[in-house]
Parts: C-alpha cells; structure tokens; sequence
C-alpha cells in the first residue's frame, strides 16, 4: 500500500516551453502532496505544499507563476513548470500525506532537462 | 529558517564497520522521519520517530530521537554494501503550515 507514482519519469524540452509533471497516489487519498526538487549531490529542497481544493503553499524564494501547482483531486497533483530555462534542469520528486499521519510516501520522481 | 544539519556528509566504509549518522538542528519537530535513496529514485522510508527519547530499531539500523525532538541519530552495525546510498533525516513541523524539512544528507559508501 502507499504507492504514489509520477509522469513522466523523465522529460527533456526546448527552453522556453512548458512541462507538466504528475504526481498519483494509487491506493489512498491524500489531502496534501508535497514538490520537492533535488540538485545532483544535494538534498531534496520543498518547493511547494498542494492542498486539494485550495491553492498551494509556496516556499520563500520559489516563483509561484513559474511552477503552477494544481490539486484538483484526493489523488492527483500536477506541477507545471512553464517557460522553462536550462537552470530549470533539475529532479521533481513529489510526496503524498495520507490523512493526518506524520508519514509522507514518495513518487519515484521526474528528470526534467532542459535544453 | 529551519535547518537540519546532517554529519558527516560523506562516509567511505570497508564493510562489516559500525557507523552514525547525526541529524541536527535547533528547531522542536513533531516528528522525524529517515530515509535512503538510490541514484534517480525517490527517497524510501526506513523510519519515523515520533516521542522523544524514543529507540527504533531495523535489523542493523538503529534509530533514535533526542530526547528535546531537536535531534536524531542513525546507527548501522557491520555494514553492507547494500547500505550504500544517500541518508536523509527530515523534521516534520507545524509551524505554520505541516511540512517536512529535509537535512542536508549524508552519503554513505561501503566497500567489499
């Protein structure tokens, strides 16, 4: 149980277009799903906190209009990286909280390059 | 800003060694979750501590929580090269809104 996947795994794009990545919990509902992003040989940073039903929480320094995030169901959360530039390249891993527990499952993450 | 500093950052092993990984930090958290994670997956979860003071253990992992809830420690006894992977600790905290803040890593390297 707790299996969240994401899509695409991995992705590459032009600079200057728009990419969508999804993130699924398949055997639960989740209220709140977590984006986290990870440079190589660092740690995962939060970028994001997707409530469904309302808008997401950003953290300091992430440009909410760059990096959409939209919650629109118990089991899926998408973020919308758009106008996308090479400093964009990164790993999107997203997370999903079943309910009030303190334990938050994780996808498998999405490779994003951007050329 | 909540930080969680984690030492050391890197670890090079011979197998059958014991070591521990050092989560720290100055803020209270609710809870404390470790995980590892492979080159281009996801982190996995080994743990989640949530009383202070509190000792969990996995095989040969050894998890404990500071007593305050500000710290935690990862103990593995006579690695493996399987253990090989990045170490991660991150505090859950309410401050706010509920989140979870990741400690800075800890990359682990056991040789045969």
């Amino acid at each position: 149980g707790a299996v969240v996947s994401q899509h695409p795994s991995w992705v590459i794009c032009k600079s200057g277009t728009s990419v969508k990545i999804e993130c699924r919990s398949l055997d639960f509902q989740a209220t709140t799903m977590f984006w986290y992003r990870q440079f190589p040989k660092q740690s995962l940073m939060l970028m994001a906190t997707s409530n469904e039903g309302s808008k997401a929480t950003y953290e300091q320094g992430v440009e909410k209009d760059k990096f959409l995030i939209n919650h629109a169901s118990l089991t899926l959360s998408t973020l919308t990286v758009t106008s996308a530039h090479p400093e964009d390249s990164s790993f999107y891993i997203c997370s999903a909280l079943p309910g009030a527990t303190d334990t938050q499952y994780f996808g498998p993450g999405t490779r994003l390059t951007v050329l | 800003t909540q930080l969680l500093e984690q030492s050391p950052q890197f670890l090079s092993i011979q197998e059958g060694e014991n070591l521990t990984v050092y989560c720290n930090s100055s803020s209270v958290f609710s809870s404390l979750q470790w995980y590892r994670q492979e080159p281009g997956e996801g982190p996995v979860l080994l743990v989640t501590v949530v009383t202070g003071g509190e000792v969990k253990k996995l095989k040969r992992l050894t998890f404990q929580f500071g007593d305050a809830r500000k710290d935690s420690s990862l103990h593995i006894t006579a690695a493996q090269p399987g253990d090989t992977g990045l170490y991660l600790c991150a505090g859950a905290t309410t401050s706010g809104t509920y989140k979870y803040i990741f400690g800075t890593g800890t990359r682990l390297k056991v040789l045969a």
